[in-house]
Order: C-alpha cells, then sequence, then structure tokens
C-alpha cells in the first residue's frame, strides 16, 4: 500500500533555483526518509527525519516534518543540472511490519 | 568496495518460465529487501528478510519466490504464476531491518516478457 504521496509528480526549473518538492501521509510514523533516484539507477538516500525532529539539514538538502499536517517538504537549494532526478519520500511507519513504504516520487528536471 | 550487486542488468522471460534475479551484498547487513518498480511509479515491497532462514512477504509476494540461504544472498525468483512480471527490480539491504533505518540500493534489474 502506498503511504507517502509527492507532489507535485514533475517540477521542472533553471539551473541555480531553489527545488521544492512535498509528501504527504496517512498514518503516524516513526520517521521519514528522502531517497534520489537516476534514470535506470537504484535509489541512493539522502535525508532521514525522526518524528521528534522538526527540520533537518544536509548540504545543499533541507527537510522540514510537520506530523501535525502530516507533510514533509524536501527543499533543494541553488539547484544544479546533476540534481535532475527523481525523488522519493519513504515512511518508517508506528505501526505493522518493520519496512519503509515509499511513494510514488517527484521527477525533477534542471535546466542548464 | 562495499554494496549491493544486482544481476543481470537486463533479463527476459518467456511464457511460462520461472527466472531467478541475484542480489549479492557484502555490507554485512542482517536485513535485505525485495522491491518492484513499475513506470513512473514507486516502490512496492516484495519480500523481506531480517534474518538468515527467514523472510515475510511484503505487499505484492503473490507469483514471487524467495530463499535466504546465506547472510549475503537474497534471490528472487519470478515464478509463472506472476502474470505481470515487466518491472524494474530493487534489491535493498539495511543493517538489522528497524524501522529507524536508511535502505541501500542495488542497481537493479529490468524485467521484460518476450
Amino acid at each position: 500500500s502506498q503511504q507517502g504521496e509527492e507532489d507535485p509528480q514533475a517540477l521542472s526549473i533553471q539551473e541555480g533555483e531553489n527545488a521544492t518538492m512535498n509528501c504527504s501521509y496517512k498514518t503516524s510514523i516513526n520517521n521519514l526518509q528522502w531517497y534520489r533516484q537516476n534514470s535506470g539507477r537504484g535509489l541512493v538516500h539522502l535525508i532521514l527525519i525522526r518524528s521528534n525532529e522538526r527540520e533537518k539539514h544536509s548540504g545543499r538538502l533541507r527537510v522540514t516534518l510537520d506530523t501535525s499536517k502530516k507533510s514533509s517538504s524536501l527543499l533543494i537549494t541553488a539547484s544544479r543540472a546533476a540534481d535532475t532526478a527523481s525523488y522519493f519520500c519513504a515512511t518508517g511507519q508506528i505501526q505493522g511490519a518493520q519496512k519503509l513504504v515509499f511513494g510514488q516520487g517527484t521527477r525533477l528536471t534542471i535546466n542548464p | 568496495d562495499g554494496g549491493i550487486t544486482q544481476s543481470p542488468k537486463y533479463l527476459f522471460r518467456k511464457e511460462g518460465q520461472n527466472v531467478t534475479l541475484s542480489c549479492e551484498q557484502n555490507l554485512n547487513h542482517d536485513a535485505m529487501y525485495w522491491y518492484r518498480q513499475d513506470p513512473g511509479q514507486g516502490l512496492r515491497l516484495i519480500y523481506y528478510s531480517q534474518i538468515v532462514n527467514d523472510f515475510q512477504k511484503g505487499d505484492i509476494a503473490e507469483g514471487y519466490s524467495v530463499s535466504r540461504e546465506k547472510k549475503e544472498s537474497f534471490p528472487l525468483t519470478v515464478t509463472s504464476a506472476q502474470k505481470n512480471p515487466t518491472a524494474f527490480y530493487l534489491c535493498a539491504s539495511s543493517m538489522t531491518g528497524g524501522r529507524r533505518e536508511k535502505l541501500f540500493f542495488g542497481s537493479g534489474t529490468q524485467l521484460s516478457v518476450l
């Protein structure tokens, strides 16, 4: 079952601009993770934010989490052409089996 | 180099045939996973294993089988009972399988039906 829903499904911006992607989920979570996937490749872990955290930074990435709204956002600042990829949120749920549930992803295109 | 190796990169299945996708890791991780990805979609969990000789069904296990005889290996068999097998298959691992952990992914196998 899909838990996270990313918004928008696709995003196209100019190099140097900031890119913001959103993720909403339905059930209570232990943590939320963001992954990146280049076309035809595996996923790479970007950042993990725990349910008791509100904001986290890693390089040009900034993730926020609002558990009252059951939503998260991923901000990529000063985008580069190499940031072109699909970005997925994944939630670690409190109930149920110990596994992550992935959303359907946002396809980000950075135009040079 | 530590990591997860999936093979083959491309695989073709004939009608009624079983095929096996290989996944090997040298990260010394206890937990391993198989996901299916359809075009433009997210990942759906097929099977996962948190320890050798034990595995659990995920959300879409029908038509698939796995084994976990060694810590390093978690092969996935797509059986003839899987009527729509064309997809991108991703193997992943994590240290212990806890829900707080990040996953490490292989580079995937694209399975197509002839």
